[in-house]
């Protein structure tokens, strides 16, 4: 079935550093990729997205890199600051004529340190 | 303002007693999804609706139950509740089928004893 990995499922940086997060899905179909930031305590929040006709997307500190071959996408956050401290988690959109699932990874929790 | 609410945002009960967490949006959106989170799991579709009249079962369908009778609202019935469905749930919804899922209700923590 489908399926989302990610990791690391903690990961913590000194701010300023740069943070990468990588998850891989399994079904080749999938064409749209969103990330979210989770607070504590809050709702998630679409943080980027990309669809699989492009390789890469930048928003400002935010960027993430599609790899279609590999099946596999990250996000990099570049000059960390402690408000980025959060859990992320990506997820995959599995579109097929008989059904359009979101599958979620299981999150990966950054701790910034000032 | 644009926005998905749920309701309510707490609730405890006890085991086999009905209940409806509702989700309604202002937004038009077609596409609406209901989620549990729970600890080390992430986020797991329970089910799904492409539009009014038309809905899917997730990941995790198991123990409930949905209707899109209106696009705006898009309720979650768990007609026998059982503790291992205690969680945190989450609505969310996007315009169409092609985009992600771009807002999400605040959250109804369910605890069911």
């Amino acid at each position: 079935g489908e399926n989302v990995e990610q990791h690391p499922s903690t990961l913590s940086v000194q701010e300023g550093d740069s943070a990468v997060i990588k998850c891989t899905y399994s079904d080749s179909a999938s064409n749209y990729f969103p990330w979210y930031k989770q607070e504590l305590g809050k709702r998630p929040q679409l943080i980027i997205d990309i669809r699989s006709n492009v390789g890469e997307k930048k928003d400002q500190r935010i960027a993430v890199t599609l790899n279609k071959t590999a099946k596999h996408f990250s996000l990099h956050i570049t000059e960390t600051q402690p408000e980025d401290s959060a859990v992320y988690f990506c997820a995959a959109r599995f579109m097929k004529t008989s059904y359009d699932k979101v599958i979620f990874g299981p999150g990966t929790s950054l701790s910034v340190i000032p | 303002e644009a926005q998905v609410t749920q309701n309510p945002r707490y609730l405890i009960t006890v085991t086999g007693k009905k209940l409806t967490v509702t989700c309604s949006q202002n937004m038009n959106h077609e596409y609406m999804s209901w989620y549990r989170q729970d600890p080390g799991l992430g986020l797991r579709q329970i089910y799904y609706s492409m539009n009014v009249e038309v809905t899917d079962k997730g990941d995790v369908p198991e123990g409930y139950k949905v209707s899109r009778k209106e696009k705006r609202n898009f309720p979650l019935i768990l007609e026998s509740p059982s503790p291992n469905q205690t969680s945190l749930y989450f609505c969310a919804s996007s315009l169409s089928t092609s985009g992600g899922l771009q807002y999400f209700g605040p959250g109804t923590r369910l605890l069911v004893l």
